[in-house]
């Protein structure tokens, strides 16, 4: 079933401002990740937050996740032109443990340079 | 070199026939499965499969079918019972203690 349900889909950014980008999803989660997929390529894990965490950082990338809002947010800071892509927020359903992830529709990000 | 391989990138098939796709890892990782994706679409799972010998229909299973007889192979036959098979297909593992899962290159499936 398909869970994840981003917002925005698509976003056009000049090189070095800030991307945000959110999901929101329907029932009880173990976790929350984010992926990344190039045209036409496999996709890329970037990052996981636990249900029991609020925020976490990777690098140029921040995520945070509310529970009581069901909702979750990948920012990426100083974006540049290689972070054109597309991103995906999954989250592995409670009632399947970790055994199987639900996938948004994804984000369609365009980073001028 | 260690990943997961899919072959090959591009196949092209004619309506009715069965089409088997490839996926080997050698990650040694126990969990492997299969996704659909269509064009500014999520991905959608097939089947995936825990431990050799073992799997489970996903969400949109009809049509499909798979085995798991080695740890490093999940192929995926698409049957002509398929209705819409052209698509974006791609495997993935999950294994070594984390939740993230690992995706290999893809198969983009062309039925006419």
């Amino acid at each position: 079933s398909q869970q994840g349900e981003e917002d925005p889909q698509a976003l056009s950014i000049q090189e070095g401002e800030n991307a945000t980008m959110n999901c929101s999803y329907k029932t009880s989660i173990n976790n929350l990740q984010w992926y990344r997929q190039n045209s036409g390529r496999g996709l890329v894990h970037l990052i996981l937050i636990r249900s029991n965490e609020r925020e976490k950082h990777s690098g140029r990338l921040r995520v945070t996740l509310d529970t009581s809002k069901k909702s979750s947010s990948l920012l990426i800071t100083a974006s540049r032109a290689a972070d054109t892509a597309s991103y995906f927020c999954a989250t592995a359903l409670a009632t399947y443990g970790n055994n199987r992830l639900a996938f948004g529709k994804g984000n369609q990000v365009v980073v001028i340079p | 070199d260690g990943g997961i391989t899919q072959s090959p990138k591009y196949l092209f098939r004619k309506e009715g026939q069965n089409v088997t796709l490839s996926c080997e890892q050698n990650l040694n990782h126990d969990a492997m499965y299969w996704y659909r994706q269509d064009p500014g679409q999520g991905l959608r799972l097939i089947y995936y499969s825990q431990i050799v010998n073992d799997f489970q229909k996903g969400d949109i299973a009809e049509g499909y079918s798979v085995s798991r007889e080695k740890k490093e192979s999940f192929p995926l036959t698409v049957t002509s019972a398929q209705k819409n098979p052209t698509a974006f297909y791609l495997c993935a593992t999950r294994g070594g203690g984390s939740d993230e899962q690992y995706f290999g290159p893809g198969t983009r499936l062309t039925v006419t």
